[in-house]
């Protein structure tokens, strides 16, 4: 049964628009999430995260929206730009937890038209 | 520069022989970790270390073997490999606390 959830397997968004990756979690325990950015031929790179105790975090294009009751968050990119085009995993962890273990979504393709 | 590195990049095998994947981190983490990524199921777990000589099992241990004999290197072993370990494998570390991972390259594995 897989915590972490993310429901699009890809997104098409024409350049300059707003891209939003979703994410649902089913674990009350989450605490902390995370996005990362993973291009071909390469590991996943951090992008941005959000804790629990907040429900906005915003990094230049990036903003990350988090809705504890509905256990879904969003990842907005505004504007989209080519490089964007990418896989974006979200990932999620209990802060509690002693193993320190992300739990990982299955990601989504990402692809930006000119 | 900081970086998590791994060896190597791409490994064809064959059912049964040995294999072992390094990786390595300079940036002191005491956490690393090791996932394998399948097509659907995003990055599972292999197997985690958060210090020298302490490792410990994910989700999905079996058919691997680890070993963290100093801070920087946590290898990962395939005594016999099977077709069902063909994926894509990385390695990440971190400080302990801090959920940010920073994560290798990757290794493509084929066990035919």
């Amino acid at each position: 049964d897989q915590q972490v959830k993310q429901n699009s397997p890809s997104l098409s968004v024409q350049e300059g628009r707003i891209s939003i990756l979703n994410c649902d979690y089913t674990n009350s325990m989450f605490d902390y999430f995370l996005w990362y950015k993973k291009y071909p031929a390469e590991g996943p790179t951090f992008l941005i995260s959000i804790s629990s105790i907040k429900d906005k975090n915003e990094d230049g294009r990036f903003t990350v929206f988090l809705n504890k009751s509905a256990k879904h968050l969003s990842l907005h990119i505004v504007p989209s730009q080519p490089g964007d085009s990418a896989v974006y995993f979200c990932a999620a962890s209990a802060r509690g937890a002693s193993n320190y273990q992300l739990i990982w979504g299955a990601g989504t393709k990402l692809i930006i038209k000119p | 520069e900081a970086q998590v590195t791994q060896n190597p990049r791409y490994l064809i095998t064959v059912t049964g022989k040995k294999l072992t994947v390094t990786c390595s981190q300079n940036m002191n983490h005491e956490y690393m970790s090791w996932y394998r990524q399948d097509p659907g199921l995003g990055l599972r777990q292999i197997y985690y270390s958060m210090n020298v000589e302490v490792t410990d099992k994910g989700d999905v241990p079996e058919g691997y073997k680890v070993s963290r004999k100093e801070k920087r290197n946590f290898p990962l072993i395939l005594e016999s490999p099977s077709p069902n370990q063909t994926s894509l494998y990385f390695c990440a570390s971190s400080f302990i606390g801090e959920e940010t991972q920073y994560f290798g390259p990757g290794t493509r594995l084929l066990v035919l």
